[in-house]
């Protein structure tokens, strides 16, 4: 098993480009997520997803747009990139049991640039 | 307003004795709450879960606590070595979604 990939794992942006991250997993898990972490902070969650078809805004949606048309994929997509975004961002996966979330899996993450 | 802590942004301890890093909450109502370690560059990673029915759970040297009267998780390493050096993470369960702490960054010195 692979477990989470993402890529790219590095990006440089210019301001006004829209780009789409990319996450796949082969861990055939229910919920999967969008993080970015800022230097010296947590996670803060931008969108999020139950299953195929089912998407939802987290912590920090705004600029962001998600889809999940399969189980295993679940891009991010920029819109107009900003450089209030230049942050690293995790996809991360979990099985659910019940509404319960259980231990997530995180990608190696893809360190995002914008200038 | 809904808050996560988790104390002192560093905690330097001498090899052999025991860690503790502290995760208080307001405005939660989790139920249950999980610890990761990350180290830099890296994604976290899964180390332990704690449901609120449970007071304490244990894997090797690891040991949490969850106290949901205190809104407080203690997360334990005894016997530290050099190769926990990392930062934690505690994630709390908000309605089906994991939130993060900030997270504690653990050095361990031979």
């Amino acid at each position: 098993n692979a477990g989470v990939t993402q890529t790219p794992k590095f990006q440089v942006l210019k301001t006004g480009q829209s780009m789409t991250l990319q996450c796949a997993q082969d861990m055939n898990h229910e919920y999967m997520s969008w993080y970015r972490q800022d230097p010296g902070m947590g996670l803060r969650l931008i969108h999020y997803s139950v299953g195929a078809g089912i998407t939802d805004q987290g912590e920090v949606p705004n600029g962001y747009n998600v889809s999940r048309s399969t189980t295993e994929d679940f891009p991010l997509r920029l819109l107009s990139a900003a450089p209030s975004q230049t942050s690293v961002y995790f996809c991360a996966s979990s099985y659910l049991q019940g509404i319960m979330n259980t231990e997530a899996f995180f990608g190696q993450g893809t360190r995002l640039t914008v200038v | 307003s809904q808050k996560i802590e988790q104390n002192s942004e560093a905690l330097n301890i001498q090899e052999g004795k025991t860690a503790t890093l502290t995760c208080n909450y307001t405005n939660y109502s989790p139920a249950y709450l999980q610890w990761y370690r990350q180290d830099p560059g890296r994604g976290p990673v899964f180390l332990l879960l704690i449901r609120e029915n449970e007071k304490e759970k244990r894997k090797e040297r690891l040991k949490v606590t969850f106290d949901t009267t205190l809104k407080q998780s203690l997360f334990h390493i005894t016997a530290s070595q050099p190769a926990d050096s990392a930062t934690y993470l505690c994630a709390l369960d908000n309605a089906g979604k994991s939130t993060f702490g900030d997270g504690t960054t653990l050095t361990v010195k031979p």
